[in-house]
């Protein structure tokens, strides 16, 4: 069962719009939260991340909120840009755990 | 500097074959990882290496061998490949480890099928 899960496999956005990429988890001890960002035939990048004593952080066009309560994150991207066009994985875990939960990730397609 | 560095990009094995991924980073960094991931599927840790001389399972350790040569390098050995192995294979290091909110820096990925 995955601890983890992003239930949108992909989606597409026309440029200078908002995106905004869900994640939610089932672990109620995750305090620690990242978002990557890959492209094809490359290693994911780090994006943002943010710690359960924050709800949102934000860092440029990318800003991340969460709600602890319903364990739920998410990623906004404004305004979004052909180059956002990536595949984002959220990844999860305990702040002073060794390793991280990964989902499945979310395909974002920017259109002109 | 190259960052993290994986050889081969490629590779087809035959069941029962084996083969070791090469990874390396020059960037001073601690720690370092081996995932794979497979579709649909996140990224799920083979193995780690903390520190130079110290490795530790993941979550998906059968049938996987690792070593970390010295603080550049870490591989990961397949020693008998079998089709649930075919996957994508990344590398990644972290400048001091021990904690996850060090960032993880990862290579380029190694595409593996095994016939």
């Amino acid at each position: 069962d995955q601890q983890v899960k992003q239930n949108s496999p992909s989606l597409s956005v026309q440029e200078g719009r908002i995106s905004i990429l869900n994640c939610d988890y089932t672990n109620s001890m995750f305090d620690y939260f990242l978002w990557y960002k890959k492209y094809p035939a490359e290693g994911p990048t780090f994006l943002i991340s943010i710690s359960s004593i924050k709800d949102k952080n934000e860092d440029g066009r990318f800003t991340v909120f969460l709600n602890k309560s319903a364990k739920h994150l998410s990623l906004h991207i404004v305004p979004s840009q052909p180059g956002d066009s990536a595949v984002y994985f959220c990844a999860a875990s305990l702040v002073y755990g060794q390793n991280f939960v990964f989902g499945p990730g979310t395909r974002l397609s920017v259109l002109p | 500097n190259a960052g993290v560095t994986q050889t081969p990009k490629f590779q087809v094995l035959k069941t029962g074959q084996s083969m070791t991924l090469q990874c390396a980073q020059d960037m001073n960094h601690n720690s370092m990882y081996w995932y794979r991931q497979d579709p649909g599927m996140g990224l799920r840790l083979i193995y780690y290496s903390a520190s130079e001389g110290t490795t530790d399972k993941g979550e998906v350790p059968n049938g996987y061998n690792v070593s970390r040569l010295n603080k550049r390098e870490f591989s990961l050995r397949l020693e008998s490949a079998a089709p649930s192995q075919t996957s994508v294979y990344f590398c990644a290091s972290t400048p001091r480890g021990g904690t996850v909110t060090d960032t993880q820096y990862f290579g380029p990925g190694t595409r593996l099928t095994v016939l």
